[in-house]
């Protein structure tokens, strides 16, 4: 079946790091592809997306590229700041009907002044 | 708009009591699902519904019930808790089950079984 694989935390910075978390899937068919951020005490927000091979998800200084031939939807921010200490999932959502979202395990993203 | 709204916040409840966790939503949309998450293992999908009257189970759906008779509308029931329920849980929409949809997430329950 479908799964997500995401690198394993807790990943500690300094504030302007360079930020990559590694995500890799397995999945049939053509799935739309999710970076998920929760803040401490707070549900998931949707940080990005990208629904075909390619496509480049971008937003507050956040990108992954959806990469058919890698499997690949890594999450890359190129100077981390202290707010942005959250856990970040990576998500699947495949072809069937059922709106399942599939989520990787998450990883906790500490980022130090 | 409120988005997706849980109640109760917080729950302790005792092994062999039942409850009721409120999800509602008031961006009309036809898709509402559960996943709960625990440490390590993500969230997974407990139950899910893709418009009013109609409800399927996900991964995990032992010891869960639930009912759509709105579209706005869908709690989730313990029978009779269990400790292997502590768990935060999470309501989630979408407009619809198309898979490029972006599903909100409500604030979640956070609930311990003891």
């Amino acid at each position: 079946g479908d799964s997500v694989t995401q690198m394993e935390g807790p990943v500690t910075l300094s504030e302007e790091a360079c930020l990559t978390i590694n995500c890799t899937y397995t999945a049939t068919g053509y799935p739309s592809l999710f970076w998920y951020v929760q803040y401490p005490g707070e549900g998931l927000q949707l940080l990005l997306k990208a629904t075909k091979a390619d496509d480049k998800g971008s937003n507050k200084g956040f990108e992954a590229t959806y990469r058919k031939e890698t499997t690949s939807f890594h999450l890359e921010k190129g100077s981390v700041q202290v707010s942005d200490s959250a856990v970040y999932f990576c998500a699947l959502k495949g072809s069937s009907n059922t709106g399942k979202l599939i989520f990787g395990q998450g990883t906790t993203l500490q980022v130090k002044p | 708009n409120a988005g997706v709204t849980q109640t109760p916040k917080f729950q302790v409840l005792k092994t062999g009591q039942s409850m009721t966790l409120q999800c509602a939503q008031d961006m009309n949309h036809e898709y509402m699902s559960w996943y709960r998450q625990d440490p390590g293992m993500g969230l997974r999908l407990i139950h899910y519904s893709v418009g009013a009257g109609i409800t399927d189970q996900g991964e995990v759906p032992n010891g869960y019930n639930v009912s759509r008779s709105t579209t706005e509308d869908f709690p989730l029931r313990l029978l009779s808790a269990a400790p292997s329920q502590t768990s935060v849980y999470f309501c989630a929409s979408s407009y619809n089950a198309v898979n490029y949809n972006e599903q909100f997430f409500g604030p979640g329950t956070r609930l311990t079984v003891l």
